[in-house]
């Protein structure tokens, strides 16, 4: 099945412990990107990827970081995380030439 | 000013009436125009896309751009309970931007 899976579903941490949230699509999409959903906000885009080790900033960059070592994988990466990225994220993929994207499952973020 | 924008509601119908979702968006130059359906607790996925002026149809949903006005709209004829959803509008510029969302309830 043709899907994007992102890993947890709900994370709680603490202030300044660094996280991770993985992200795998199954689809060989070239384009990765990691959004947050925050309520009257709507999606904002944190970072994109238009190929491996191709890695840009989307709106809302500050506080995250993002690899992409192998086309399938794009991991979200909170170093010192801060109540303020208390969010709901979501990672999504399509192809090159194909505007249609595909989102994970998202994943219910709580930062005390 | 926002890029894309929308009417939070929310927004209730009657079963069997016609919803209406507006967005406006800011940039002239946009060409490719998107409607996502996120149920509550879910990830968005697209319902409709739309890239010339006009309307256009897809079962019981009708997509109507006018790039004069900068105006998308989102028809959901004979709403169902099962609609009860938001509404994410989407305009590619630069990569995709997101409205925020209007909240449509569909009361039976």
């Amino acid at each position: 099945e043709a899907q994007v899976t992102q890993n947890p579903r709900y994370l709680i941490t603490v202030t300044g412990k660094k996280l991770t949230v993985t992200c795998s699509q199954n689809m060989n999409h070239e384009y990765m990107s990691w959004y947050r959903q925050d309520p009257g906000l709507g999606l904002r885009q944190i970072y994109y990827s238009m190929n491996v080790e191709v890695t840009d900033k989307g709106d809302v960059p500050e506080g995250y970081k993002v690899s992409r070592k192998e086309k399938r994988n794009f991991p979200l990466i909170l170093e010192s995380p801060s109540p303020n990225q208390t969010s709901l994220y979501f990672c999504a993929s399509r192809e090159a030439t194909n505007e249609k994207l595909f989102f994970g499952s998202g994943t219910q973020l709580s930062v005390l | 000013q926002k890029e894309v924008e929308q009417n939070s509601g929310p927004l209730s119908v009657p079963e069997g009436a016609i919803a209406s979702l507006n967005c406006t968006y800011s940039d002239r130059v946009s060409q490719s125009f998107f409607w996502y359906r996120q149920y509550s607790g879910k990830s968005p996925e697209l319902i409709m896309s739309i890239y010339s002026n006009g309307d256009k149809e897809d079962g019981r949903f009708t997509a109507q751009l006018n790039k004069a006005s900068q105006y998308v709209s989102l028809l959901i004829r004979d709403s169902q309970p099962s609609d009860s959803a938001t509404y994410l509008c989407a305009v590619n510029v630069n990569d995709m931007r997101f409205g925020a969302g209007t909240r449509l309830t569909v009361k039976p």
